[in-house]
């Protein structure tokens, strides 16, 4: 059993294409992320929700969106693909309270996307 | 928290030898630390989280320390072997939902 899932593993598309990347977490958690791993492999947080709430939204390009239709799923849609956003994208969740209480994240695979 | 570092880059050992590499974060507003092990086409694993200072963990031959005051940790590891070669994020997190990576330091342990 996955406990973190991301569909496609590989996505090859043109420029202008609008894409989606799905995540799935079965772990129960209330936090889930999706990070960009640049060319320089830094981890970057790109998006963050608890409980299908957007908490963290960091300085992308308003063509990413995320959609959280529930606690255990969140979507990455990417709309007029560039060039530039060919890149690993991973998701993660982890059991993150209001309360402060912090846990491990659990990442998912990875998404490499190619952009041509 | 926004500046984390860690250094080195990137270390070459033989199996067997010993190292440690370090995570430097500004010691501020700080809440808990993680270091996560990140194995070529994998996912990274979380190692551990630390929370106070002088904390200490240890999982078989990994070992990490943490020093909030000064804002920095230790991760070292006894003995490496080929299977330990990966790279070592650190991830601290001030209060809230953000937690932000460091570049990490990528080990070679060469049989």
């Amino acid at each position: 059993d996955t406990a973190v899932s991301q569909t496609p593993k590989y996505l090859v598309t043109q420029m202008g294409n609008d894409k989606s990347i799905k995540c799935e977490q079965n772990l129960g958690h209330d936090t889930m992320y999706w990070y960009k791993q640049d060319s320089k492999k830094f981890l970057k947080i790109m998006f963050s929700y608890n409980n299908k709430e957007l908490i963290i939204n960091e300085t992308v390009p308003n063509r990413f969106s995320p959609k959280s239709p529930d606690k255990a799923h969140l979507n990455l849609h990417i709309n007029s693909l560039e060039l530039g956003d060919s890149a690993v994208y991973f998701c993660a969740s982890s059991q993150d309270r209001m309360d402060g209480s912090y846990n491990e994240q659990f990442f998912g695979p990875g998404t490499r996307l190619t952009v041509l | 928290i926004l500046n984390v570092e860690q250094s080195p880059q990137s270390l070459h050992v033989q199996e067997g030898d010993s190292t440690n590499f370090t995570c430097s974060f500004p010691s501020s507003n700080f809440y808990a630390l993680h270091w996560y092990r990140w194995e070529t086409a994998k996912s990274p694993e979380a190692l551990f989280v630390m929370t106070l200072n002088g904390d200490e963990k240890k999982k078989g031959r990994i070992s990490a320390t943490l020093n909030t005051k000064e804002g920095y940790s230790y991760l070292y590891i006894k003995g490496s072997q080929p299977e330990d070669s990966a790279t070592y994020l650190c991830a601290p997190k001030s209060g809230g939902f953000k937690t932000i990576f460091g570049a990490g330091t990528r080990l070679f342990v060469k049989a």
